[in-house]
């Protein structure tokens, strides 16, 4: 079955460490996201990138990075420069403008 | 893209229709409503989405007014598994209009 795939669920990371949590994706979907939640909020958006090699900034990018070298991939890096890592982590994927989006089931990210 | 105003939560009981109102007074012509949520503890998940005309599929129905200023989204028939919180985006067709998640409506579903 096609899907998004979100590793691993749960994340724990000391203080000053770089972290990298994983998205897969086997819908052929060109554009893929990463969100981040908070406790009792929405989602707010970290990068995007609409095709291969190519990727913007969302709302919040600062502290996080990614990169898009295979169409199926788009891993995001949790920085030690982000302030308060501490969250639920989303990725999406999605064919196009209109269909809107397919989520993965999320990483749990907490900073020990 | 417009915002949204949703009312922060809801209650419905077991087997009866949910009715979720959406405010969009500033949506502009070339903008979708959509609808997606969000169990606990897992990703969104699409619901419907619509232009202008009413639209229904398996899970749902959505009304938008006529002056597209609003609209609601209809679960028939709501069940224990519907309580979750329920997100109304507007977003445009053109490359680069994200999803905005707002904070949507929690919806609880009581027996």
């Amino acid at each position: 079955d096609g899907g998004i795939t979100q590793s691993p669920k749960y994340l724990f990371r000391k203080e000053g460490q770089n972290v990298t949590l994983s998205c897969e994706q086997n819908l052929n979907h060109d554009a893929m996201y990463w969100y981040r939640q908070d406790p009792g909020q929405g989602l707010r958006l970290i990068y995007y990138s609409q095709i291969v090699n190519d990727f913007q900034k969302g709302d919040i990018a600062e502290g996080y990075s990614v990169s898009r070298e295979k169409k199926e991939s788009f891993p995001l890096t949790v920085t030690s420069a982000q302030k308060n890592p501490t969250a639920f982590y989303l990725c999406a994927s999605s064919i196009g403008q209109l269909y809107g989006y397919t989520f993965g089931s999320g990483t749990r990210l907490t900073v020990v | 893209d417009a915002k949204t105003t949703q009312p922060p939560s809801m209650d419905c009981a077991e087997g009866r229709a949910a009715n979720l109102p959406c405010n969009h007074s500033t949506i502009s012509g070339n903008e979708y409503v959509y609808w997606y949520r969000q169990i606990h503890s897992q990703g969104p998940q699409y619901i419907i989405h619509g232009l202008k005309n009413n639209e229904t599929n398996e899970m749902a129905s959505l009304i938008i007014t006529e002056d597209r200023k609003s609209s609601t989204l209809i679960l028939p028939h709501a069940t224990l598994r519907d309580t979750a919180v329920y997100y109304c985006i507007v977003r445009g067709r053109n490359a680069g209009n994200m999803l905005t998640f707002g904070g949507g409506t929690r919806l609880m579903v009581k027996p």
